[in-house]
């Protein structure tokens, strides 16, 4: 099946500091999404990014589907992103579901 | 607008207990899903359901059944808890194809 791997694996960042965390995919997706669970256990949409480029005020995400990976890139990071970020892909060829990355576990200290 | 709400939010069971965790959306999606998430790991999909009566195997589907009689409504049920279930489990909807989906706020469920 497809292998959906993330990078790094843990983040310690300093208040104010910028970051970006990568997504690998295995085969071919139509369907990319990044998420945030925060420490409460709360899973909070970031992105629906496919393929392209989006931005939601610190936060952006690219994604080039045809060399499989998808960048998530953090600016000016503040406590409150603390927390490990999902990459979720829907493949091409059966887009009921979203297969899970292990996640990037970031902690932002002040 | 509540999006995807699960209910309960935590539920102890003993081993050999059943109990049935209640999905429902507001979104009139036609896809919905349970997943189940364990410590250190990322999300894993047990079943799903394309639509209204009909449903199928995710990824780890043992010891767990499913139905969904109404398009709102998704039901996980668990007939005979084990401690390998464990878990926080989690539903989701999305509108049919490669599209956006939403998740619930998890049910911790610990099974001793």
């Amino acid at each position: 099946g497809i292998q959906v791997e993330q990078s790094p694996p843990d983040l310690i960042l300093q208040e104010g500091a910028n970051s970006t965390l990568r997504c690998n995919f295995s085969d071919s997706v139509n369907n990319l999404q990044w998420f945030h669970q925060n420490p409460w256990g709360q899973l909070i949409n970031l992105f629906y990014i496919p393929s392209g480029t989006k931005q939601n005020g610190r936060l952006s995400a690219t994604t080039v589907a045809t060399e499989r990976y998808s960048l998530l890139y953090i600016s000016s990071s503040q406590t409150t992103d603390s927390g490990v970020y999902f990459c979720a892909v829907g493949l091409s060829y059966n887009t009921d579901k979203l297969i899970f990355g292990t996640g990037t576990r970031l902690q932002v200290f002040p | 607008n509540a999006g995807v709400t699960q209910t309960p939010k935590f539920r102890v069971l003993k081993t050999g207990q059943s109990m049935t965790l209640l999905c429902a959306q507001d979104m009139n999606h036609e896809y919905m899903y349970w997943y189940r998430q364990d410590p250190g790991m990322g999300l894993r999909l047990i079943h799903y359901s394309v639509g209204e009566g009909t449903t199928a195997k995710g990824e780890v589907p043992d010891g767990y059944n499913v139905s969904r009689l109404k398009k709102q409504n998704f039901l996980l049920g668990l007939e005979s808890a084990a401690p390998s279930q464990t878990s926080v489990y989690f539903c989701a909807s999305s509108h049919r194809g490669s599209t956006e989906a939403f998740f619930g706020q998890g049910t911790r469920l610990t099974v001793v």
